[in-house]
């Protein structure tokens, strides 16, 4: 079955420091993947998605995130963080039936 | 474009009474929605998936007499938790996915559920 981890339940970083999230999957397949940002008692918001091509993804608001099959990595980053990036962010990969297994987030706390 | 709403945003109710959440798509038509819960600090645990014009297909271990959720057309689904118990307090999330876009859902907002 397929399965997303994120190792790390927090991060902070200071504003304008660059930021790498990490997610690992679990897939037999090409995976599509996705990653996801939640701000307090909102939805989830689509940052951006990979699902074949080129295997470093830009999205939206300044982040990208690079496919790496050999590790089983989708990590996300973004070279400069900005005080309104502190959410909670989920890594996703699709799975059988159009549906999305989700990784259990990380909190980004953004210090300045 | 994409945008999916849910009503009310929060509820408070009584244990033993029944609850009803929407969740629209707005600008689109939605083939299949999904509804999720959200435990604090947790992540999203899929409910269910929903087709319109069809029954809804529960995931393993979510009771579908207690969450009741319908379908009835392309631009809504509708959660309801019945003879609501304190547990059932949480974020309840749906999102819609359109025609041949696999894998492309849109989350509504989020309705935080509080059964007193």
């Amino acid at each position: 079955a397929q399965s997303v981890t994120q190792p790390d339940i927090h991060i902070t970083v200071s504003e304008g420091a660059s930021l790498e999230l990490r997610c690992n999957y679990s897939y037999g397949a090409t995976p599509y993947l996705f990653w996801y940002v939640q701000s307090p008692g909102q939805g989830l918001q689509l940052l951006l998605k990979y699902f074949s091509g080129d295997t470093l993804v830009q999205g939206i608001k300044g982040f990208e995130a690079e496919f790496k099959r050999s590790q089983s990595s989708f990590n996300l980053r973004k070279p400069s963080v900005h005080w309104s990036d502190a959410a909670e962010y989920f890594c996703a990969v699709g799975a059988d039936g159009n549906k999305l297994v989700f990784g259990a987030g990380t909190i980004l706390r953004v210090k300045s | 474009g994409a945008v999916v709403s849910q009503h009310p945003s929060r509820v408070i109710c009584k244990s033993g009474t029944s609850v009803k959440i929407e969740c629209r798509s707005l600008d689109f038509q939605a083939t299949t929605m999904f509804w999720y819960r959200q435990f604090p600090k947790k992540s999203l645990m899929l409910m269910a998936t929903s087709n319109e014009g069809s029954k809804a297909t529960y995931e393993q271990g979510v009771e579908k007499d207690k969450f009741l959720i319908n379908h009835a057309s392309l631009t809504l689904s509708t959660l309801t938790v019945t003879s609501a118990h304190p547990e059932d307090s949480s974020f309840y999330i749906c999102s819609a996915s359109m025609p041949g876009r696999a894998y492309e859902q849109y989350f509504g907002p989020g309705t935080r559920l509080t059964v007193t």
